[in-house]
């Protein structure tokens, strides 16, 4: 079956500092999505983004299909973007163990 | 609010009890997936119905059970677990091949 590899496993950041998080592939696929989990496990969509780049407020994602991977931007981390963040692609949804981020006041 | 509903979001079972986790999507979308979340493990996919008919079942045992009455309606019912079946639930929705939405989970302990 597919893989997911996500890095870093694991990244603390300074307030107001900014992130590239990265989702590495192994097959072509036609859907990709990224996720953040709050504390309380609650999994929330950030990005849908099969193929090509987009933006929501400060984050923003870049999905390259031929290469097979693909990028997720934070930028002026707050606390509250602290928890995991995670790539999945494929039908249905395979995911990766997630990068979890710590942003310290 | 994501539009997908899950019930109870805490549940403290023994090993001889029977209970049920419900989910309700109010999107109007077509598959409903469930999925497991143990500790320290990635997310695990364990069933997903398509226009209410089970199109995947990913090696669950058979004390899961998993019912779709319609395209809005999932529930998961339990019976005889283990302690190791302690996770947190996660219910999500989408169009067949589209983005997932996910609920807030039911965090289960299996005594």
């Amino acid at each position: 079956g597919i893989q997911v590899e996500q890095s870093p496993p694991d990244l603390i950041l300074q307030e107001g500092a900014n992130s590239t998080l990265r989702c590495n592939f192994s097959d072509s696929v036609n859907n990709l999505q990224w996720f953040h989990q709050n504390p309380w496990g609650q999994l929330i969509n950030l990005f849908y983004i099969p193929s090509g780049t987009k933006q929501n407020g400060r984050l923003s994602a870049t999905t390259v299909a031929t290469e097979r991977y693909s990028l997720l931007y934070i930028s002026s981390s707050q606390t509250t973007d602290s928890g995991v963040y995670f790539c999945a692609v494929g039908t249905p949804l395979v995911f990766g163990k997630g990068t979890r981020l710590s942003v310290i006041a | 609010e994501t539009g997908v509903t899950q019930t109870p979001r805490h549940l403290v079972m023994g090993m001889t009890n029977k209970k049920s986790l419900k989910c309700e999507q109010h999107l109007g979308h077509n598959a409903m997936y469930w999925y497991k979340q143990s500790a320290k493990k990635p997310l695990e996919l364990m069933f997903v119905y398509n226009f209410k008919e089970q199109t995947e079942n990913n090696s669950v045992p058979s004390r899961f059970s998993p019912e779709c009455p319609n395209s809005s309606h999932l529930f998961l019912h339990l019976h005889t677990l283990q302690p190791e079946d302690s996770a947190l639930y996660l219910c999500a929705s989408s169009r067949v091949g589209g983005a997932q939405y996910f609920g807030p989970g039911t965090r289960l302990l299996v005594l």
